[in-house]
């Protein structure tokens, strides 16, 4: 079956540290993968995405950065975090129809 | 999420029917979603209704889409404290899912 998995689900950051989200995908090949924010009391941004290995768009100019080094794992990166990185950072998958995403369970990032 | 409105609070009665209404602005997304949000967890999938389509029954839940005035709702039969989450609809623009701000329904005894 096919499962999605992220880590940490929580995490305590200083400004000025660095970042590195992981996520990886099971069961499936060549899935477009995407990282999405969620700061509180708003809604989803996409942040970036990829249909494939090194393949990377970004939706938003920021301070932050994806990588997929391998099919299934997509990682969210920052060299130096921002109090205005805090949020709730979402990975999410789909095969490329039209019958949604699967996401993960979300890392909870806190910069203080 | 600018191109998706939702209103963000809806309070309800257990038992009573949730109705939680979106607008969307792209009339070319072929399908249009409903992913619920529990406190702290990713978003789940619920449903979700093909343009071509006026309405769509789950269990508990109907979906109604009018494709001429781009709304979009979402209605909870008896509804329950489980329900009780933050609810978010979604377009499709080129697979990429645009989504609203999302609405939070609490469900009181």
């Amino acid at each position: 079956s096919q499962t999605i998995h992220q880590w940490p689900a929580t995490l305590v950051q200083p400004v000025g540290s660095p970042l590195s989200l992981e996520c990886t995908v099971e069961g499936t090949s060549n899935p477009n993968l995407y990282w999405y924010r969620q700061a509180a009391g708003r809604g989803l941004q996409l942040l970036f995405y990829s249909v494939g290995i090194g393949q990377i768009s970004s939706e938003v100019p920021q301070n932050l950065s994806a990588s997929r080094p391998q099919d299934r794992q997509f990682i969210l990166s920052s060299k130096k975090l921002l109090l205005s990185d805090s949020g709730f950072y979402l990975c999410a998958w789909d095969t490329g129809g039209d019958y949604g995403y699967t996401f993960g369970s979300g890392t909870r990032l806190t910069v203080v | 999420g600018e191109d998706v409105e939702q209103s963000l609070f809806l309070s309800v009665r257990e038992g009573d029917s949730s109705v939680i209404n979106c607008t969307y602005t792209d009339s070319s997304s072929t399908y249009l979603y409903w992913y619920k949000q529990e406190p702290g967890a990713g978003l789940q999938l619920l449903t979700y209704i093909f343009s071509n389509m006026d309405m769509k029954q789950d269990q508990r839940l109907t979906v109604l889409l009018n494709k001429k005035d781009k709304h979009l709702s979402l209605r909870i039969a008896d509804t329950q404290t489980g329900d009780s989450a933050i609810y978010f609809c979604a377009e499709i623009d080129d697979y990429k899912l645009s989504f609203g701000a999302g609405t939070t329904v609490t469900v009181r005894a």
